[in-house]
């Protein structure tokens, strides 16, 4: 069973408004978040990270939120750009021993920005 | 110089060769890890390495085998590999805590004939 569920395959926001991207966890060792972002041909390129103590983390554009009760996070990026067109991943943390930490991720979203 | 690189971009090979992947990581990160990324799938983690150590396997097949030589540099070697096997497959390096995010190389796109 997923353990990171991104329920939304796919999202169309227009050039200038919000996009909401949402993903739900069920595991609750889960420890840390991040968000990935990736392009066709392309690895998936590190957005924004939040850890399980925070409820929102900011940077520019982009806004994480974390709702630990419900076990669910959204990433907000406001204004919507065409560059932000790609498929954003869902990740969350779990340590894993020897001081590595495995990353758990969601199928992805493909968010297209509409000029 | 990108920070994570994988080679070949791209690899088709029958069910009966053998070969390697390489990942290379400039980060001076101490864990790295092997990811397959299949068509509707998440990615799944393979591979784990901390400090040159393997530290998880999830319950890959033995056709896959890892190699990590030292911290910057990791292979995966292919043998006798199945046609489910075909996807993306993908290398990251980090710190190796919780806080420091994966960092990813753009990916072997493997086919199986």
């Amino acid at each position: 069973d997923q353990q990171v569920k991104q329920n939304s395959p796919s999202l169309s926001v227009q050039e200038g408004r919000i996009s909401i991207l949402n993903c739900d966890y069920t595991n609750s060792m889960f420890d840390y978040f991040l968000w990935y972002k990736k392009y066709p041909a392309e690895g998936p390129t590190f957005l924004i990270s939040i850890s399980s103590i925070k409820d929102k983390n900011e940077d520019g554009r982009f806004t994480v939120f974390l709702n630990k009760s419900a076990k669910h996070l959204s990433l907000h990026i406001v204004p919507s750009q065409p560059g932000d067109s790609a498929v954003y991943f869902c990740a969350a943390s779990s340590y894993s021993g020897a001081g590595s930490y495995q990353l758990t991720f969601g199928k992805g979203t493909k968010l297209s920005v509409i000029p | 110089e990108t920070g994570v690189t994988q080679t070949p971009r791209h690899l088709v090979m029958g069910m009966t060769n053998k070969k390697s992947l390489k990942c290379e990581q400039h980060l001076g990160h101490n864990a790295m890890y092997w990811y397959k990324q299949s068509a509707k799938k998440p990615l799944e983690l393979m591979f784990v390495y901390s400090l040159e150590e393997r530290v998880e396997n999830n319950s890959v097949p033995s056709r896959f085998s890892p190699e990590c030589p030292n911290s910057s540099h990791l292979f995966l070697h292919l043998h006798t590999l199945q046609p489910e096997d075909s996807a993306l497959y993908l290398c990251a390096s980090s710190h190796g805590q919780g806080s420091q995010p994966q960092h990813f190389g753009d990916g072997t796109r493997l086919s199986i004939l």
